[in-house]
């Protein structure tokens, strides 16, 4: 099946910094890609769709000048978390639609902590 | 909008038993059912899906079947091994949007 590639998987950062984290398709292009957030053994929470080469759609109670997302080309999104704050500390991940399937393929997550 | 529910949180059986894990679904639009396992701090994987002009799909040892009455599916894993124990999480949407909303998680154990 399709790969979505995520990086960092961990990253651990101080209180008042940015961190971006990628998602990349590998052998497909991802007109859209998700962002979402996990709590610890809570589901998926959707915080934005990126549609390449326009502005992302955030999700309610999302903000969107804290979680910034860039969707420049049809392979790569990235998510930064601008000002981070320990209350920002999650699992977060990427997943992308395309391929011939139409499946949806997720990254492998990437875990923010924040001290 | 869409509010999915799903059931149980935690479910335990024995190896070889059947599973089952239920999700309800309110919004009557949506009709793209998908199955999501996820290891310990591994990615989700689609496991299988059902559309709503179908009732039931099964793939080997899982299955699902859809209610759109009801407005509810059930995944359905029998002859459990050890290796299913992860977390399921059901979600809903429209064929082709892939903007889901997913269910708040089972975590199966098998026991051996």
């Amino acid at each position: 099946g399709a790969v979505v590639s995520q990086h960092p998987s961990r990253v651990i950062c101080k209180s008042g910094t940015s961190v971006k984290i990628e998602c990349r398709s590998l052998d497909f292009q991802a007109t859209t890609m998700f962002w979402y957030r996990q709590f610890p053994k809570k589901s998926l929470m959707l915080m934005a769709t990126s549609n390449e080469g326009s502005k992302a759609t955030y999700e309610q109670g999302v903000e969107k000048d804290k979680f910034l997302i860039n969707h420049a080309s049809l392979t790569l999104s990235t998510l930064t978390v601008t000002s981070a704050h320990p209350e920002d500390s999650s699992f977060y991940i990427c997943s992308g639609a395309g391929g011939n399937t139409g499946e949806l393929f997720f990254g492998e997550g990437s875990r923010l902590t924040v001290l | 909008g869409e509010n999915v529910e799903q059931h149980p949180s935690t479910l335990s059986v024995q190896e070889g038993d059947s599973a089952v894990i239920k999700c309800t679904y309110s919004d009557s639009a949506s009709n793209y059912f998908p199955w999501y396992k996820q290891e310990l701090g591994k990615r989700p994987q689609l496991i299988i899906d059902i559309r709503s002009n179908v009732g039931e799909k099964k793939d080997q040892r899982i299955a699902v079947t859809l209610n759109k009455t009801a407005k509810h599916f059930s995944l359905h894993i029998t002859e459990t091994q050890p290796e299913d124990s992860a977390v399921y999480f059901c979600a809903v949407g429209g064929v082709g949007t892939y903007k889901y909303i997913f269910g708040t998680g089972t975590r199966l154990k098998v026991l051996a």
